[in-house]
């Protein structure tokens, strides 16, 4: 079964740059999607077909995807960022998440 | 805006039948091009899709829980619901509902997400 693995942790300062990895198999030639959760609440979509953000999406949010790697990536990042972030795939008639990865704002 | 609610017990014994229903609002299930999917969220662990189905009755289910899985839709009531077979511990986890794009290699997202609600398997 296809397999997306994701760093457990990143951490950034304020006002700094994150990327999050999310690595599979020739992941560059399908489309990928991030979602942030922060504690308690629900996901949240913030990247679509690997680079698209939702309407209400912050532009400091970008994403891309090429090879085995998609990336988010977050500029500037603001305290308010810090959450976990999910990517996810679609292979084989299968919906695949990654293990997700907790940014920490230090 | 489109919402959506699950609802069900949050107990559940091990070797019994978990239920779940998830109510749309501000939108409609019938009529669309959506899917409709459930996914869970062990307590401290990553999300794991369930499976997600068409208001047709069309149906896609992860493959380790395809044996166990059910989702059905009542479009009369704008509801969607999961049951999950002879549950252990092993499925204690926060339950979501969400719409999903569909199952397209280039549409393939949740968005949104109802509140979730965990449900506890234990005697």
């Amino acid at each position: 079964s296809y397999e997306l693995t994701q760093p457990p942790s990143v951490s950034v300062s304020p006002g700094q740059t994150a990327s999050i990895t999310c690595s599979g198999d020739k992941l560059g030639n399908k489309y990928a999607c991030w979602y942030q959760q922060k504690a308690g609440q629900s996901p949240v979509l913030v990247i679509y077909q690997d680079t698209k953000r939702p309407s209400g999406i912050p532009e400091r949010f970008s994403g891309s995807n090429s090879g085995n790697t998609a990336t988010l990536t977050i500029s500037g990042t603001q305290a308010k960022d810090e959450a976990d972030y999910h990517c996810q795939a679609w292979d084989s008639s299968t919906v695949v998440f990654g293990g997700g990865t907790k940014l920490t704002v230090l | 805006q489109l919402q959506l609610q699950e609802s069900g017990p949050g107990l559940v014994k091990p070797s019994e039948t978990l239920s779940l229903t998830c109510t749309v609002s501000g939108g409609s299930i019938s009529g669309s091009s959506y899917y409709w999917g459930w996914i869970r969220q062990p307590p401290g662990k990553g999300l794991e899709w369930i499976g997600s189905m068409y208001y047709n009755g069309s149906t896609y289910y992860n493959p380790s829980l395809k044996s166990r899985v059910t989702i059905s839709v009542d479009t009369s009531k704008n509801q969607f619901s999961l049951k999950l077979s002879s549950v252990t511990a092993a499925d204690t986890a926060v339950y979501y509902c969400a719409r999903h794009q569909g199952p397209y290699g280039d549409r393939n997202w949740f968005d949104p997400w109802g509140q979730g609600t965990l449900v506890t398997v234990s005697s």
